[in-house]
């Protein structure tokens, strides 16, 4: 099992650039998230799903699109990258949506934008 | 969603009982508390959560007072792999995703030998 897996690991993109980070898991899950995190701050949720065909917004969607077509993929999109828009992200799945059940994170995508 | 406060910071030294508080003063009847931590570079890890009594398990206690104002999360042997950003959130326990894991700046924990 390769748990989440998350492409690339490092990224350098100049302002009105766009691209993908890409999020795949193998565990099945129904659930899953992208997180973005600031430097010396929590994690902010920017969309989810909850299962194939199923997304939704969370508290940070401005300038980010998402889609889910298959169980196993969750990439999210930058359109027009800002420097807002430098952080970590983590893209993570659950198998249920309750705050007790364990989320698996993948080992995130830094990104900075110049 | 009740607003939390912790301390940024405490040192613990390796061994020691790790206390960690959290006011959360606005906290309304169904609104439980979570307790999360991050370890540098990694995702977050659930830790812990309760509504009004205390919870154990084999990860950490968690201490709610009776009036639901504050808590304390208690690491009862401190490891060096116990250094992390420790983050307490109020939530309601709903299975709606978009309530998962949004927090502030939490308290880094650092074990010293």
């Amino acid at each position: 099992n390769a748990g989440v897996t998350q492409t690339p690991k490092f990224r350098i993109l100049k302002i009105g650039q766009s691209m993908t980070l890409q999020c795949a898991q193998d565990m099945n899950h129904n659930y899953m998230y992208w997180y973005r995190q600031d430097p010396g701050m929590g994690l902010k949720l920017i969309y989810y799903s909850v299962g194939a065909g199923i997304t939704d917004k969370g508290e940070v969607p401005n300038g980010y699109n998402v889609s889910r077509s298959t169980t196993e993929d969750f990439p999210l999109r930058l359109e027009l990258a800002a420097p807002s828009q430098t952080s970590v992200y983590f893209c993570a799945s659950s198998s249920s949506g309750r705050l007790t059940d364990t989320q698996y994170f993948g080992p995130g995508t830094r990104l900075t934008v110049l | 969603d009740a607003k939390t406060t912790q301390p940024p910071s405490m040192d613990c030294a390796e061994g020691r009982a790790a206390n960690l508080p959290c006011n959360h003063s606005t906290i309304s009847g169904n609104e439980y508390v979570y307790w999360y931590r991050q370890i540098h570079s990694q995702g977050p890890q659930y830790i812990i959560h309760g509504l009004k009594n205390n919870e154990t398990n084999e990860m950490a206690s968690l201490i709610i007072t009776e009036d639901r104002k504050s808590s304390t999360l208690i690491l009862p042997h401190a490891t060096l792999r116990d250094t992390a950003v420790y983050y307490c959130i109020v939530r309601v326990a709903s299975n709606n995703a978009g309530n998962m894991l949004t927090f502030g700046g939490g308290t880094r924990l650092m074990v010293k030998p």
